[in-house]
């Protein structure tokens, strides 16, 4: 069984300031881990992958996220927040096989302030 | 290049009806997937193929018919429309169903059942 839980629902930051998202999962495999960003009446889009290679990954947009096994978290930091990140994200977790290989966070609402 | 292409964008049911959600991709991916897109909850499986000839039920099949003739398509049929399907569906594709491949999304289907 698998499971993500996004700690906040909405993240509001003013413009140039850092950005933190939390993400914390539970997996039985090796997981794989996604950030996913929905700009409004869009769908996703792949923000960053890890895949059991480097724990500190580098996406697209200067976004960015460190694997930590010990405290089962995956959470997703921009140093300097742009009005254009102002979107909904996703934390992913995906296990081997199975009808439920992926599952979603409840999500997490970005507002950047100007 | 399309990608994951949705058809229609938008869409009003009166409870008891039918309809189908088109899907294509152009990416000749063997993993497609319906997802549906509640408040709250984030993206949740309702079916997937993982090739033509070949599907399985996800999380929340109930109400939901698909087939996958080729490659490039997978409709999602709603045999009765219900209010409890009302709901944003985004149709997904990857390479194939291993864990650490990325899907890619479509704009999404904003469906609304009277």
């Amino acid at each position: 069984a698998q499971s993500v839980t996004q700690l906040d629902s909405h993240v509001s930051v003013s413009e140039g300031t850092p950005v933190l998202l939390r993400c914390n999962y539970s997996s039985s495999y090796s997981p794989s881990l996604f950030w996913y960003v929905q700009h409004p009446n869009k769908g996703l889009q792949l923000l960053l992958k890890y895949t059991s290679a480097a724990t500190l990954v580098k996406g697209i947009n200067g976004f960015e996220a460190e694997f930590k096994k010990s405290e089962t978290s995956f959470h997703l930091t921009k140093p300097s927040a742009h009005m254009s990140d102002a979107a909904e994200y996703f934390c992913v977790v995906s296990g081997n096989t199975g009808r439920r290989a992926l599952t979603f966070g409840s999500g997490t609402r970005l507002q950047v302030q100007p | 290049n399309a990608g994951v292409t949705q058809t229609p964008k938008f869409q009003v049911l009166k409870t008891g009806q039918s309809m189908t959600l088109q899907c294509a991709q152009d990416m000749n991916h063997e993993y497609m997937s319906w997802y549906r897109q509640d408040p709250g909850m984030g993206l949740r499986l309702i079916h997937y193929s993982v090739g033509a000839g070949i599907t399985d039920q996800g999380e929340v099949p109930n109400g939901y018919n698909v087939s996958r003739s080729t490659t490039e398509d997978f409709p999602l049929r709603l045999l009765s429309a219900a209010p409890s399907q009302t709901s944003v569906y985004f149709c997904a594709s990857s390479y194939n169903r291993a864990g650490d491949q990325p899907q890619h999304f479509g704009d999404g289907t904003r469906l609304s059942i009277l």
